[in-house]
């Protein structure tokens, strides 16, 4: 069964340092790999997605991630964090690429990031 | 701008009693879906829906039921709400297509007690 793992349940960071979150997803097919972003008190946001070509994925708020297959992993990066990026950070897999089936995701349990001024 | 609306954003019910919790997106999605969020064990999928009237279980749909009577409204049931399902509701919709990035809703944190 597919799942996704998040290791760093919080990670906190200065403001203006760089920022790296971890996600490893277990998956047999090609996956279709996303990161959302929760601030307090809010749904979730997509901040980008990889489905297949360039492993580098450029997504919104200046956050990059890097799809390695042979590591199974889907990591996050932004060069300079912002104190507004103080939020709950979610790595999530896609399957089920059959219409009558839906397009689930499996989250991970989320990584909580503190900002420090 | 397009929206997943959920209906009530805090609710206090008691133990056995029926509980439903309302979604409408006006986005003209084929698919919707309830999650729970629990702190650390992050989003897990309830039920979803791939069109009117059509529902399948989540990972985790004992204690649950939903309704999809129309293609803007998912409806998740409790039948008879316990303690242990205090949590955080979060629905979200989506296209079908490749694309398929969802649209969250800003949840309902239920407290059963």
């Amino acid at each position: 069964a597919q799942s996704v793992t998040q290791p760093d349940i919080h990670i906190t960071v200065s403001e203006g340092a760089s920022l790296e979150l971890r996600c490893n997803y277990s998956y047999g097919a090609t996956p279709y790999l996303f990161w959302y972003v929760q601030s307090p008190g809010q749904g979730l946001q997509l901040l980008l997605k990889y489905f297949s070509g360039d492993t580098l994925v450029q997504g919104i708020k200046g956050f990059e991630a890097e799809f390695k297959r042979s590591q199974s992993s889907f990591n996050l990066r932004k060069p300079s964090v912002h104190w507004s990026d103080a939020a709950e950070y979610f790595c999530a897999v896609g399957h089920n690429m059959i219409k009558a089936a839906g397009n689930k995701l499996t989250f991970g349990g989320g990584t909580r990031v503190l900002v420090k001024p | 701008d397009v929206k997943v609306t959920q209906s009530s954003r805090y609710l206090v019910k008691r133990t056995g009693e029926k509980v439903f919790l309302e979604c409408v997106q006006d986005m003209d999605h084929e698919n919707m879906f309830w999650y729970r969020q629990d702190p650390g064990l992050g989003l897990r999928l309830i039920y979803f829906s791939y069109d009117v009237k059509m529902k399948e279980k989540g990972d985790i749909p004992e204690g649950y039921s939903v309704s999809r009577e129309k293609k803007e409204r998912f409806s998740l049931i409790l039948e008879s709400a316990s303690t242990n399902q205090t949590s955080m509701y979060l629905c979200a919709s989506s296209l079908w297509d490749r694309d398929y990035g969802y649209t969250f809703g800003s949840g309902t944190r239920l407290t059963v007690v």
